[in-house]
């Protein structure tokens, strides 16, 4: 069915930069999208954009554009969020997730805490 | 401030029926894209409950049913069980953003 393992909790200064893995296991990684969806403390899901893991493609949403980078690395089944230029309000659960191919994120990662503070 | 609208919360007392909404626009849900809802326990990731409007994987029991109709969508939960306590987002497609995918606010279900 597969499974998408995220990377352990971060804590990080204003103004830095945090990179969270997702590594995916029981389906082949460039078979489908990754997507990853953040949700800060007590808010609702935020989508921060997908790369295709087959051709490195990516789409990410006006808001951010210039701050975020999805990479993958296909030998080890691997896709990457880097998001730079860290605030406070970066704050949040990162999550990525699969996308069956037909807009529905089927498998979810655990989520990754990220955490922004002086 | 999301794309879709869900109302913040709901609640029912056990084997009631309660319904959630998802209203979106003419750019996502009205423009024939599907709505898919996902479940959500406190500190844990969502799991997909229905895609493509009215679909459930399997082991959804089938107490969870959608529906769509013009700009709005809605998840139903039939007898009403204390598991059920959690929340609910609806997500969709939006045209007018660049291949965006769009997420309700989430509603909490609580159960009485």
């Amino acid at each position: 069915q597969g499974q998408l393992v995220q990377s352990g909790a971060e804590v990080k200064k204003p103004g830095a930069s945090v990179k969270v893995s997702c590594k995916a296991s029981g389906y082949t990684l460039t078979d489908n999208f990754v997507h990853w969806v953040r949700q800060a403390p007590g808010q609702g899901l935020e989508w921060m954009g997908w790369i295709n893991p087959n051709s490195g493609a990516t789409n990410y949403p006006q808001r951010f554009q210039g701050r975020v980078t999805m990479t993958r690395d296909t030998s080890i089944s691997t896709a990457y969020m880097e998001l730079t230029r860290l605030r406070s309000d970066d704050t949040a659960v990162y999550f990525c997730a699969r996308e069956d191919g037909n807009e529905v994120f089927d498998i979810w990662g655990q989520g990754t805490m990220v955490t922004v503070s002086s | 401030q999301s794309v879709l609208t869900q109302p913040p919360s709901v609640s029912g007392a056990p084997g009631q029926k309660v319904t959630i909404s998802c209203t979106g626009s003419s750019s996502n849900i009205g423009a024939g894209f599907a709505v898919h809802w996902y479940q959500q326990f406190p500190a844990t990731a969502p799991k997909l409950l229905i895609y493509a409007n009215t679909n459930r994987p399997s082991g959804v029991p089938d107490r969870f049913s959608g529906s769509k109709s013009g700009a709005s969508a809605s998840l139903a939960i039939t007898g009403l069980q204390a598991e059920d306590e959690a929340d609910y987002y609806c997500q969709s497609y939006d045209i007018s953003l660049s291949d965006s995918r769009v997420f309700g606010g989430g509603t909490k279900l609580t159960v009485l």
